[in-house]
């Protein structure tokens, strides 16, 4: 079974400054795909950028960007230039298509504070 | 695009009552979606995966006659609480994905139950 592990119960951050949030995860297939999902208060779950496991550069979106090691099972994510706005619950997930269903599987998520 | 919708966004029901709730994909297709349970502080907890047409599979320790899902067509799936008890309180997300080989779920606002 795929595990997904975020170790960072809660993280802040100057507004401005970089802040990176970690994720591990468990598996022993070498095709899949990780995610990082924003949740603000509002609940509403939004994409924040996505990884596919078979390529070997890491993806970037503006100010968010991971750092994939695959190896290492290892994908955190870096925003730049934070926000207040970033402020939110940030959850790493796993997914392997090679399952039915393709379901993914997340991590207990990170509470992110970005102070002005 | 890929926007996912949820109704009723808050719900309150007697112990007892059951309680329906709509996850609707509003710009495309949806063959499979997805229901969480989300308790406060916590992170998503894959409940059930519907696909379009067949019966829903479900996590272990998650009770199918007490959690009814219905996928009656490629835009709607429901997810019915029978006779709902306060430990049923919590709240509950759906998603969606466009189809098989693609990874991205798109999640909806989520529907806050309270059952009194």
């Amino acid at each position: 079974a795929q595990t997904v592990t975020q170790s960072q119960p809660e993280m802040s951050v100057q507004e401005a400054e970089t802040v990176t949030l970690s994720c591990t995860y468990d598996t022993s297939e070498s095709n899949y795909y990780l995610f990082w999902y924003k949740q603000p208060p509002s609940r509403q779950m939004i994409l924040v950028i996505r990884q596919e496991a078979y390529k070997q550069q890491n993806a970037t979106e503006n100010r968010f960007s991971v750092n994939f090691q695959k190896a290492a099972k290892s994908f955190s994510l870096k925003i730049s230039d934070s926000q207040l706005g970033d402020t939110a619950m940030y959850f790493c997930a796993f997914m392997n298509p090679q399952y039915n269903n393709n379901d993914m599987r997340f991590g207990a998520g990170t509470r992110l504070t970005v102070k002005p | 695009g890929a926007v996912v919708s949820q109704h009723p966004s808050r719900v309150i029901c007697k112990s007892g009552t059951s309680v329906k709730i709509e996850c609707r994909s509003l710009d495309f297709q949806a063959t499979t979606m997805f229901w969480y349970r989300q308790f406060p502080k916590q992170s998503l907890m894959l409940m059930a995966t519907s696909n379009e047409g067949s019966k829903a599979t479900y996590e272990q320790g998650v009770e199918k006659d007490k959690f009814l899902i219905n996928h009656a067509s490629l835009t709607l799936s429901t997810l019915t609480v029978t006779s709902a008890h306060p430990e049923d309180s919590s709240f509950y997300i759906c998603s969606a994905r466009m189809g098989q080989g693609i990874e991205t779920q798109y999640f909806g606002p989520g529907t806050r139950l309270l059952v009194l």
